[in-house]
């Protein structure tokens, strides 16, 4: 089946820092979604990005699908931006499944 | 309702015990999800209902796992004779479209099974 492979596994940032968060894929997908899970598990839908590039707020998504990639800006780094951070991709001819990464670990010290 | 709601939020069972786990997604939303999320990994599908059809239940672990939607709304995942390994959050997740494009999760049933 599809891989899905999150970048960096962990990430400590200082708080106004900016940071880039990879997600690779290994097949063509139909759909791709960037979520974060705040510490309480709560699991929030950032973008849904097949391919292009959208904005909102401080936070920017970038999915190159012909080259099986997508790319998770965060701007100007909160403290209520820590979490964890999941790529989730719906392959094609995969039904309806939704295959998650391991996700990044994001710490943003005060 | 507002968002995808679950219950109950926490839920200890004794080995052996059954358990039934309910999701009641938002209003309209066609699609239905439940996703199993181990410590420290990300969420593993289970399983699909598009209204009260089940379209897909490849993930399901075992046949000790049975999930429904019998009125296109509600759904219960039921696991019988809990074991250790089943200990786990539970999600749920709706989408507005017959598809599986912008998941809306609820906050999950963390379940401990002793």
């Amino acid at each position: 089946g599809i891989q899905v492979e999150q970048s960096p596994p962990d990430l400590i940032l200082q708080e106004g820092a900016n940071s880039t968060l990879r997600c690779n894929f290994s097949d063509s997908v139909n759909n791709l979604q960037w979520f974060h899970q705040n510490p309480w598990g709560q699991l929030i839908n950032l973008f849904y990005i097949p391919s292009g590039t959208k904005q909102n707020g401080r936070l920017s998504a970038t999915t190159v699908a012909t080259e099986r990639y997508s790319l998770l800006y965060i701007s100007s780094s909160q403290t209520t931006d820590s979490g964890v951070y999941f790529c989730a991709v719906g392959p094609w001819g995969g039904g309806f499944k939704t295959i998650f990464g391991a996700g990044t670990r994001l710490f943003v010290k005060a | 309702g507002a968002g995808v709601s679950q219950s109950p939020r926490y839920k200890v069972a004794k080995r052996g015990q059954d358990v039934a786990l309910r999701c009641d997604p938002i209003s309209g939303h066609v699609s239905l999800f439940w996703y199993q999320q181990a410590l420290g990994q990300g969420p593993e599908f289970l399983t699909y209902f598009q209204n009260e059809a089940q379209l897909d239940k490849s993930g399901l672990p075992s046949d000790r796992f049975f999930a429904e939607r019998p009125e296109g709304s509600v759904s219960t995942l039921k696991i019988q004779r809990t074991q250790q390994e089943d200990s786990a959050v539970y999600l749920c997740a709706s989408s507005l479209a017959l598809t599986n494009e912008k998941l809306f999760f609820g906050s999950g049933t963390q379940l401990s099974v002793l």
